[in-house]
C-alpha cells in the first residue's frame, strides 16, 4: 500500500492476555518507530528499528514489551501479560532516512488496544 | 531530559480567523523541530520543520520560525479555514540523539464556519 498499515485497528484483551501488533512500513522505508499514545497525550516513544536492527528500546516501559522486525520490513510489537495501564494507541511510523532529525515519518492510523 | 510543553487546549475559532498556537521546549544544544498535525480519522502528518536557529518552517500557509533565544516554535496561520480543524502537536528530535521525537501534548483546533 501507499502508507503505514497497522493491525489490527482495535484490539480489546483481557487482563493477563498477550497481545500482538503488527506494522506495514512503506516499502523501502529504512527506518522504523513504535509509540504509545494514552488518551489526551502526545505519543510517546518507545523502540527504534533501523532495517533489522533494533538501536533504540530505552521507551518500552517493561520487560512485558517486546518489538521485532526480523527481515526489516514488518514489525510487530508484543505485549505479554497485558495490564490495564497498558491500555493506548500504539503507533507505528516509518522513514526514509535514519534517525529523526531531518527525515520526515509516516505514521499509521494505529491500533487502538484497550484491556479489561 | 528533553520536553515540549504546548498550550493548554482545545482551540476554538471562526474561520478567517489568525491562529497562534504556543510551543516551547526544552533540550540540550540544538534540537530539530517539528509540526506534525492529525486530522480527524488519519495518522499523523508532518505539517513543517525548521532544523536551525531562525529557520522558518511553513507549510498549507502555516509557519513557524525556531527561537533560540526564547526556545519556542510558535504555529501561525493568517486565515484558518474549517479544513484546518485537527490536533497539532509540537515535536523535538535532539541534537545527537536522533533516534526519536519527543512530542508535546496537543492541542484541538475547531474551526467553525
Amino acid at each position: 500500500g501507499a502508507g503505514v498499515s497497522q493491525s489490527p485497528r482495535y484490539k480489546v484483551a483481557k487482563r493477563g492476555q498477550d497481545v500482538a501488533l503488527r506494522c506495514d512500513p512503506i516499502s523501502g522505508h529504512v527506518s522504523l518507530f513504535w509509540y504509545q499514545q494514552a488518551l489526551g497525550q502526545g505519543p510517546e516513544f518507545l523502540t527504534y528499528f533501523q532495517n533489522e536492527a533494533q538501536l533504540d528500546k530505552s521507551g518500552l516501559p517493561s520487560d512485558r514489551f517486546f518489538a521485532e522486525r526480523p527481515e526489516g520490513s514488518v514489525s510487530t510489537l508484543k505485549i505479554q501479560r497485558t495490564q490495564q495501564e497498558d491500555s493506548a494507541v500504539y503507533l507505528c511510523a516509518s522513514s526514509l532516512v535514519t534517525g529523526t532529525n531531518t527525515g520526515e515519518l509516516f505514521f499509521g492510523e494505529g491500533s487502538r488496544l484497550t484491556v479489561l | 531530559g528533553d520536553s515540549v510543553t504546548q498550550m493548554e487546549g482545545p482551540v476554538t475559532l471562526s474561520e478567517e480567523a489568525f491562529l497562534t498556537i504556543n510551543c516551547t521546549y526544552t533540550a540540550t544544544g540544538y534540537p530539530s523541530l517539528f509540526w506534525y498535525v492529525q486530522y480527524p480519522g488519519e495518522g499523523l502528518q508532518l505539517l513543517l520543520k525548521a532544523t536551525k536557529a531562525d529557520d522558518k518552517g511553513s507549510n498549507k500557509g502555516f509557519e513557524a520560525t525556531y527561537r533560540k533565544e526564547t526556545t519556542s516554535f510558535h504555529l501561525e496561520k493568517g486565515s484558518v479555514q474549517v479544513s484546518d480543524s485537527a490536533v497539532y502537536f509540537c515535536a523535538l528530535s535532539a541534537a545527537g540523539a536522533n533516534s526519536k521525537l519527543t512530542f508535546g501534548k496537543g492541542i484541538t483546533l475547531s474551526v467553525r464556519p
